[in-house]
């Protein structure tokens, strides 16, 4: 079975701080890697893709560890806005669809 | 203007009504999705759709039944309405049936089942 494992948290951080986490994937085929940010009672909105090299933008850093199936992201200097549900979101290629990660909850704390 | 639009956006029924959800997307995609979010947060696929054509049939009860009359849209239909249903149904779109690009979600429609 595919599946996409991340901590649920909630992950409660004070604002500033660095927080990182991560998830695993299950499906050593899959070729696209995302996270996804999900507001409360919102949709799901793309944050960033997961590249092999790695890949940064502005506050956000994303990381794929292919050997070990890992992803990861790193938020620095972490706002009151940065509150929200990230979402690992793995591809397997062809038309299998999007595989999500249950999410994990950041709580950023004034 | 709104790239995955769904309506309704709340959906209060009865138990055993049926109901229809709409979705459409101005964006030029070809792939169109449907996808549950239970109460437990965890979002599962439904459905896909490439240029109207059925991709993606996950395991859902057949009185959930998708309909794409062209590839701008894909409704939702779904018969003899139970409690379990309750959930939030969020429609997506994809530049192509591989999805390497990522999905565009609709706002969600939420359906609460009485």
């Amino acid at each position: 079975r595919k599946e996409v494992e991340q901590d649920p948290g909630p992950f409660n951080v004070p604002e500033g701080a660095t927080v990182a986490f991560n998830c695993t994937y299950s499906n050593s085929a899959s070729q696209s890697f995302f996270w996804y940010r999900q507001d409360c009672r919102k949709e799901p909105k793309l944050l960033m893709s997961v590249y092999s090299s790695g890949n940064e933008d502005g506050r956000f850093t994303a990381q794929l560890n292919r050997a070990s199936q890992y992803i990861s992201l790193l938020i620095r200097d972490s706002k009151l806005s940065d509150s929200a549900t990230y979402l690992c979101v793995v591809h397997g290629g062809g038309a299998d669809g999007l595989t999500f990660g249950k999410g994990t909850h950041l709580i950023i704390q004034p | 203007d709104t790239a995955v639009s769904q309506t309704p956006k709340y959906l209060v029924t009865q138990m055993g009504n049926d109901k229809s959800i709409k979705c459409e997307q101005n964006l030029g995609h070809d792939t169109m999705y449907w996808y549950k979010q239970d109460s437990k947060k965890f979002l599962k696929i439904m459905f896909s759709y490439n240029n109207k054509e059925l991709i993606i049939n996950e395991t859902v009860p057949n009185r959930f039944s998708p309909k794409s009359p062209d590839k701008a849209h894909l409704n939702l239909h779904i018969n003899s309405l139970e409690l379990g249903d309750s959930a939030v149904y969020f429609c997506a779109s994809s530049q192509d049936i591989t999805g390497g690009y990522g999905y565009t979600f609709g706002s969600g429609t939420r359906l609460t089942v009485v």
